[in-house]
């Protein structure tokens, strides 16, 4: 089955903590995209990749970085999370960037206390 | 760089109504207008999308036009049924670009 994987789901840490949250997708996209939804806000950008070690910014990276060693994984890593990124998170990927359909993951829901 | 307004914010209707949610786009160069419908708990998917050679587009209950000159495309729903009540993000791209700008959000509730 063609899908992009989140883990974790859900997560609760505490400020300072490093984490990473993975995404792989089985379907061969080069392009993958993380997204923050937060109420009113939207789903804005935070980091997306065009094909493997080619990364770059969206609308609001800071705070985060990014990594794409393999076509498949894009993982999400916080270095010193603080409580203004508790939010929703949901990475994604296409075949082409930007005019293809996004393939969304279930989303990580991400608490920094 | 591009920015997207979504309007309404919320809208409630009757089952077997017809619902319009409306978007904005500041970037003449943007040529992909997809929009997506999150149920509850979920994530987003696409239900439809439009690129700029095209002024409309109908899937069976769903269509979306788009007026290149105003910059603004909509997403129309007739008969209205109690599963279509979501969030639904309307976005815009310039295709070859690298970002997919969404608006934020309209949360659409059919009553029965």
């Amino acid at each position: 089955e063609a899908q992009v994987t989140q883990n974790p789901r859900y997560l609760i840490t505490v400020t300072g903590k490093k984490l990473t949250v993975t995404c792989s997708q089985n379907m061969n996209h080069e392009y993958m995209s993380w997204y923050r939804q937060d109420p009113g806000l939207g789903l804005r950008q935070i980091y997306y990749s065009m094909n493997v070690e080619v990364t770059d910014k969206g609308d609001v990276p800071e705070g985060y970085k990014v990594s794409r060693k393999e076509k498949r994984n894009f993982p999400l890593i916080l270095e010193s999370p603080s409580p203004n990124q508790t939010s929703l998170y949901f990475c994604a990927s296409s075949s082409r960037q930007g005019s293809s359909p996004l393939h969304f993951g279930n989303g990580t829901r991400l608490t920094v206390t | 760089g591009e920015n997207v307004e979504q309007h309404p914010s919320t809208l409630s209707v009757q089952e077997g109504d017809s619902a319009v949610i409306k978007c904005t786009y500041s970037d003449s160069a943007s040529n992909y207008f997809p929009w997506y419908k999150q149920e509850l708990g979920k994530r987003p998917q696409l239900i439809i999308d439009i690129r700029s050679n095209v002024g409309e587009k109908k899937d069976q209950r769903i269509a979306v036009t788009l007026n290149k000159t105003a910059k603004h495309f909509s997403l129309h729903i007739t008969e209205t049924q109690p599963e279509d009540s979501a969030v639904y993000f309307c976005a815009a791209s310039t295709g070859g670009g690298n970002k997919l700008t969404f608006g934020t959000g309209t949360q659409l509730k059919v009553e029965l």
